[in-house]
């Protein structure tokens, strides 16, 4: 089993670009998340879905965007990049809500 | 308050040495417990969840005071590989996202 796979795993971005990081699971969990890593700090969820079709806000959305169009696939955008987003981003799923979450294994952006 | 609260450290402890991590929760409907595991530059792993009776995982002994609002990890016979930073977890209801705290971390030295 692959698990979680987030793509690419580092990228370098010019302020004002975007780009999509990639999210997808073999699971077939229905939950899915998006989280900010900065350092020495801890996890920040920036938005979650509970199932295809279906998202949610976290507690730093501002930024980027998600869709949900399969179970396995979670990718977020980010569509003006901005220097504040420079952090790593973790991308997680479980099979329900307060289960023990799978997270991938990041994706490091550097916004210059 | 901050909803998930854990000292951030370091830890420094001599290979073998006990050493006793500790969490606070601020919502008093959580549900749902956990430890996990994160290395350096390394995504988090779930290391154990942590039930009301209490459970052990070999070295691992995880605790739950409800009354308190309060986690505790215990790691006996400490290793070198135990070096991380151990995140306390916490879920208010099986619809929310789990909240993670800061995380503490620990170097193991021989």
């Amino acid at each position: 089993n692959a698990g979680v796979t987030q793509t690419p795993k580092f990228r370098i971005l010019k302020i004002g670009q975007s780009m999509t990081l990639q999210c997808t699971q073999d699971m077939n969990h229905n939950y899915m998340y998006w989280y900010r890593q900065d350092p020495g700090m801890g996890l920040k969820l920036i938005y979650y879905s509970v199932g295809a079709g279906i998202t949610d806000k976290g507690e730093v959305p501002n930024g980027y965007n998600v869709s949900r169009s399969t179970t396995e696939d979670f990718p977020l955008r980010l569509e003006l990049a901005a220097p504040s987003q420079t952090s790593v981003y973790f991308c997680a799923s479980s099979k329900q809500g307060d289960y023990g979450y799978t997270f991938g294994s990041g994706t490091r952006l550097t916004v210059v | 308050r901050k909803e998930v609260e854990q000292d951030p450290g370091p830890f420094n402890v001599p290979e073998g040495a006990t050493v006793a991590f500790n969490c606070t929760y601020s919502n008093s409907a959580s549900q749902s417990f956990f430890w996990y595991r994160q290395d350096c530059r390394k995504e988090p792993k779930l290391l154990m969840s942590v039930y009301s009776s209490g459970n052990e995982d070999g070295r691992f002994t995880a605790q739950l005071n409800r009354a308190s609002q309060y986690i505790s990890l215990l790691i006996r016979d400490s290793k070198l590989s135990d070096s991380a930073t151990y995140l306390c977890v916490v879920s208010y209801s099986g619809n929310t996202p789990l909240v993670f705290g800061k995380g503490t971390r620990l170097s193991v030295i021989a």
